[in-house]
């Protein structure tokens, strides 16, 4: 499985856009990039997913490297909501979707 | 549309016991998968069901079963309860499988295990 590394904690001022970079250099070819964010005291909930191109839904934008090896997930206006866990997760066929650590935003008023 | 359903929400047990946890996913849904979720060890995968049939398996001991029916209802089943096994397990539907895009996940069961 490909290896994330992503801050323990992040910091936005609501309002403000908020980009949570992700490490994932041992990517493979296949891999999509994953993403997920789970609030408190809920079950995790489906951000945004991508292969080689950007991408944009309407919660957020998925902006990948041309190498692969890296991603940033670009929440445009923070709010109070979007306070959270945010996994990032390269997986692939074969592989499992395995959350690591991933990032606790935190959205000041 | 309904969201995925697990049963019971929280629930209490002592060591030794079983327990069986239940998770209706989305109507149309054919892949369930189960994770645990600790404040040690995050969120861990611990199998997925896709049309009654166990796809993937993660790294638990094989006190850790599950199974799924035709409705696409899946139930996990864990034996001889221990301490450790106290987590959040947190079921997942989608249409195909984790890979293809969208997992969606119930509230969880809270279980103790005293």
């Amino acid at each position: 499985d490909a290896k994330t590394t992503q801050p323990n904690s992040m910091e936005s001022n609501e309002e403000e856009p908020v980009h949570l970079p992700c490490n994932h250099s041992t990517i493979s070819g296949t891999d999509y990039i994953h993403w997920y964010r789970q609030l408190p005291s809920q079950g995790p909930e489906y951000v945004i997913h991508g292969l080689t191109s950007n991408v944009n839904n309407r919660m957020a934008s998925l902006a990948i490297a041309e190498d692969r090896k890296s991603s940033t997930l670009i929440l445009h206006r923070a709010t109070l909501r979007d306070a959270a866990v945010y996994y990032c997760i390269p997986s692939g066929a074969g592989n499992m979707l395995t959350f690591g650590g991933g990032t606790r935003l935190m959205v000041k008023p | 549309k309904a969201g995925v359903t697990q049963t019971p929400r929280y629930l209490i047990k002592t060591r030794g016991q079983q327990v069986t946890l239940s998770c209706s996913p989305i109507s149309g849904h054919r892949s369930v998968s189960w994770y645990q979720q600790t404040p040690g060890q995050g969120l861990q995968f611990l199998f997925e069901y896709f049309s009654e049939t166990q796809r993937n398996k993660g790294n638990f001991p094989g006190r850790f079963s599950g199974r799924q029916f035709s409705n696409s209802r899946s139930e996990m089943n864990v034996s001889t309860l221990e301490l450790g096994d106290s987590a959040l397990y947190l079921c997942a539907s989608s249409l195909a499988g984790w890979n293809t895009g969208e997992l969606f996940f119930g509230e969880g069961s809270r279980l103790t295990v005293l």
